[in-house]
């Protein structure tokens, strides 16, 4: 157990709904990472928070958007959704400052789009 | 920009044989690199890590990994491959544009260790 927490496991969907997926980091880690694994593009950064702002940005799309709350947890929203954006949501939590520590990532939250 | 390429798609190996699952980077700076192994319908699992130091690097379940400066090169290790080591294995670098920096994630390999 990773000690990273990510509601719900599975869900699914229609085209067009919003989604919101939810992540609890290790207890005192501030970074929170959110990846998406798909077969076709591997996985792939989203976006970073840490200790509540935004930190870093990947291949994220416009539909999507993320938040970091002052409990630490994290939400991943996804609206507009396509059949494309099915796909694993991996969400992952490192301790703060530097470069040299690991990720510890939770187990996932596939998104079936119908 | 940072990248890791894992040249293999998959890797078969005999149970009781050593195995190596190859990985190549390409960074501006001090690599920080990352080996992680993924589970059917699981999340990955961290393994080990190279910073700095010694060249051979011990991790989880009996894994190593060789840093080569020279080539660029990370390779993960086993001396005596496991039928349960059957998993799809990353390699990733440390993105050092940002203040901590996400992991850039190679493509990923797939071990299949027969019995």
């Amino acid at each position: 157990d990773s000690g990273v927490t990510q509601t719900p496991k599975h869900l699914i969907t229609a085209t067009g709904q919003r989604v919101t997926l939810r992540c609890s980091p290790r207890s005192g880690d501030l970074s929170v990472y959110w990846y998406q694994q798909s077969l076709d593009q591997g996985l792939q950064f989203l976006i970073q928070y840490y200790n509540g702002e935004e930190r870093a940005k990947g291949n994220i799309l416009e539909r999507f958007s993320a938040q970091q709350f002052p409990d630490l947890h994290s939400e991943l929203n996804l609206s507009s959704l396509e059949l494309g954006d099915s796909a694993l949501y991996f969400c992952a939590s490192s301790a703060l400052g530097t470069p040299n520590t690991e990720a510890f990532f939770g187990q996932g939250t596939r998104l079936t789009v119908v | 920009a940072q990248s890791v390429a894992q040249p293999e798609d998959q890797v078969n190996v005999a149970e009781g044989n050593p195995l190596t699952v190859k990985c190549t980077y390409s960074v501006s700076g001090n690599p920080y690199l990352f080996w992680y192994v993924q589970y059917p319908n699981r999340g990955l699992q961290f393994l080990l890590k190279y910073i700095t130091g010694d060249n051979l690097v011990k991790g989880s379940y009996g894994f190593e990994a060789e840093f080569n400066k020279s080539q660029t090169s990370f390779h993960l290790k086993k001396p005596s491959a496991l039928v349960s080591d059957s998993a799809l294995y990353f390699c990733a670098v440390r993105d050092q544009g940002g203040s901590q920096g996400n992991l850039i994630f190679g493509k990923g390999t797939k071990l299949s260790v027969k019995p």
